[in-house]
């Protein structure tokens, strides 16, 4: 089946500066990359996602990046904020049949004012 | 805010209470999703239902019980757990189930389990 590892599992940054959090799958069935942000005692936002048809894709401070070859993608939040500060988990999918997430590790990602 | 409702937000039972989670989505979904999230780790798939269905069961131990009632509802029926079920459980929705599936799925606040 197919296993995503994410890297860094934690993350520190000065407030407004850029982070980075790196993915990588290996099934290359897998065609839809979502990224989610869990903040301390609620459930995970889905906060942006990319098919395997776009190599990137932006929301005003966030962006992933896919590359489908090397098989690895990733989450570019610019102008950190605190309120930024939160667990982000990567995922792939093959949605075939009944749809599984299999998610990364999670990057705890702390922005200091 | 999510769309996707939980409760109770907070459970406290012991190994020998039966109690239910309850999950409810009015965005015409068609495929829901129980998920166990121990700390600081990632959700864990436990139950697909598409079309109202049962699809997906990751090997869940008997003591789990689902249900899916209607559409917009999904049940988690809880019975003799043990403390390691102690756990974030989360439901999620996705708008489409089964083959024409398009892979969002939109989780809820969670149900926070803690078993004595």
């Amino acid at each position: 089946g197919e296993n995503v590892e994410q890297h860094p599992s934690t993350l520190s940054v000065q407030e407004g500066d850029s982070a980075v959090i790196k993915c990588t799958y290996s099934d290359s069935a897998s065609n839809y990359f979502p990224w989610y942000k869990q903040e301390l005692g609620k459930g995970p936002q889905l906060i942006i996602d990319i098919r395997s048809n776009v190599g990137e894709k932006k929301d005003q401070r966030i962006a992933v990046t896919l590359n489908k070859t090397a098989k690895h993608f990733s989450l570019h939040i610019t102008e950190t904020q605190p309120e930024d500060s939160a667990v982000y988990f990567c995922a792939a999918s093959t949605p075939t049949g009944a749809n599984n997430l299999f998610f990364g590790t999670g990057t705890r990602l702390t922005v200091i004012p | 805010d999510t769309e996707v409702t939980q409760t109770p937000k907070h459970l406290v039972m012991g190994m020998t209470n039966k109690k239910s989670l309850k999950c409810e989505q009015h965005m015409g979904h068609r495929a829901m999703y129980w998920y166990k999230q121990k700390a600081k780790k990632p959700p864990e798939l436990m139950f697909v239902y598409s079309y109202e269905k049962l699809s997906i069961n990751e090997s869940v131990p008997s003591r789990f019980s689902p249900e899916c009632p209607n559409s917009s509802l999904l049940n988690l029926h809880l019975h003799a757990l043990q403390p390691e079920d102690s756990a974030l459980y989360l439901c999620a929705s996705s708008p489409f189930g089964g083959l024409t599936n398009t892979g969002e799925l939109f989780f809820g606040e969670g149900s926070r389990l803690t078993v004595l």
